[in-house]
């Protein structure tokens, strides 16, 4: 069985930086692309970045771009986000989901994490 | 960047209905379009993929269709465990963007 872990979450402020975690379990970590997608709060979901399965391609929103960094460890098992130079505006529960094959490119993301909580604020 | 718009934003039904939402892509993205379930506090849950292919696990009366830029969820008869909020997206390229949702209510 598939199961991701986030964590990382929490607290920071405007211009801050935070590290976001995703553990992987139940599957062959290096063959799937992984990617995150997050929600603000009472809104809709928002596709954030995406990783191969080897970490050679990312992709992102360009709400994002040049400030959060997406990377994997595959002898980890382990997804990262990267979120450097924080916004109000990226407060928001993060998610990592695993995509159907080695790209998220024409593919669905299942299953997702439970998510972590990322609050920028002063 | 292609933009997704779901149809209706809310629907009142209840068990028992069949009702269908609708999403409709900014551009033609062939069959790439997923429906995901989320319920308040948890984590969104596939299930349709490439318009029409039902995930494992997930109930029959739950069904894809449309190519190109329309595309409908239906399902078939309400169940109390249902009520929830349908997202769309397409996968056909980067940056994959999700409908703004369509909140499913108890009539």
């Amino acid at each position: 069985e598939v199961q991701l872990l986030e964590s990382g979450g929490g607290l920071v402020q405007p211009g801050g930086s935070l590290r976001l975690s995703c553990a992987a379990s139940g599957f062959t970590f290096s063959s799937y692309a992984m990617s995150w997608v997050r929600q603000a709060p009472g809104k809709g979901l928002e596709w954030v970045s995406a990783i191969s399965g080897g970490g050679g391609t990312t992709a992102y929103a360009d709400s994002v771009k040049g400030r959060l960094t997406i990377s994997r460890d595959n002898s980890k098992n382990t997804l990262y986000l990267q979120m450097n130079s924080l916004r109000a505006e990226d407060t928001a529960v993060y998610y990592c989901a695993h995509c159907s094959a080695g790209t998220c490119y024409r593919g669905c993301f299942d299953p997702w994490g439970q998510g972590t909580l990322v609050t920028v604020s002063s | 960047d292609i933009q997704m718009t779901q149809s209706p934003s809310s629907l009142s039904a209840s068990v028992g209905d069949r009702v269908t939402i609708t999403c409709r892509a900014g551009q033609s993205i062939s069959s790439y379009l997923n429906w995901y379930q989320q319920k308040p506090g948890k984590a969104p849950k596939l299930l349709i993929y490439a318009a029409s292919s039902l995930q494992s696990g997930v109930p029959s009366r739950f069904s894809g269709g449309g190519s190109g830029t329309d595309f409908t969820l239906t399902v078939s008869s309400l169940q109390p465990e249902d009520f929830a909020t349908y997202y769309c997206q397409q996968s056909y390229s980067a940056p994959y963007t999700f409908g703004q949702g369509t909140n499913l209510e108890i009539k």
